[in-house]
């Protein structure tokens, strides 16, 4: 599982709350990812990071922004939350020596 | 990124090989053929990858076409457990200074008994 957690693991909030997901590594990975999954898109990326306090948008980054300050750990912020942010949340990292990327088990947030 | 195309679906029988065909026509010369697959409500899995030459694992044996054109992903013995969405991805590889992958719809495979 390459050392990859989410917390917390299930979420239910109101529309309009802030919402912070974390993922956490235990490798030193350089790369880190957050997706999305929806049914009938597949997954998405929402945004990533190639290093501390370096990251970058991904297809689907309105109404989100990361953060990280220490290798191990990238988080995601939904600073006001809305239905349509009900998803499944996915982080990943990559073993760049390998190129293959990592999949944490996910964060199922449902927003009401 | 090149753009892969993927079956819908496919049944396959336990214990018998399952053959997973992806097209990807437009590929460069230096993008990489990646498989991975998803369980039902699991992260995604890395299975196997290749550029040119075909590739085995413990898990399958990836063909690439000597045009490169398209690719079969094969899982030699299937079993239930390998029931799942499984997607085909092509990237530049070896030096990016990203490794962001492009999702499809990929292929459900379901494994009979």
């Amino acid at each position: 599982d390459a050392g990859i957690t989410q917390s917390p693991r299930h979420k239910v909030t109101e529309t309009g709350t802030p919402v912070t997901l974390r993922c956490h590594q235990t490798e030193n990975h350089r790369y880190m990812y957050w997706y999305r999954q929806d049914p009938g898109h597949g997954l998405r990326l929402i945004h990533y990071s190639y290093g501390v306090k370096d990251t970058d948008k991904g297809e689907v980054s309105d109404g989100y922004s990361v953060s990280r300050s220490k290798t191990e750990d990238f988080l995601l912020t939904l600073e006001s939350a809305t239905s349509s942010q009900t998803s499944v949340y996915f982080c990943a990292i990559t073993s760049s020596q390998r190129q293959e990327q990592y999949f944490g088990p996910g964060t199922r947030l449902t927003v009401t | 990124d090149a753009k892969t195309t993927q079956p819908t679906s496919m049944d396959c029988a336990e214990g018998r090989a399952a053959n997973l065909p992806c097209n990807h026509s437009t590929i460069s010369g230096n993008e990489y053929v990646y498989w991975y697959r998803q369980i039902h409500s699991q992260g995604p899995q890395y299975i196997i990858h290749g550029l040119k030459n075909n590739e085995t694992n413990e898990m399958a044996s990836l063909i690439i076409t000597e045009d490169r054109k398209s690719s079969t992903l094969i899982l030699p013995h299937a079993t239930l457990r390998d029931t799942a969405v499984y997607y085909c991805i092509v990237r530049v590889g070896g030096g990016a200074n990203d490794y962001k992958l492009s999702f499809g719809a990929g292929t459900t495979v379901t494994v009979r008994a």
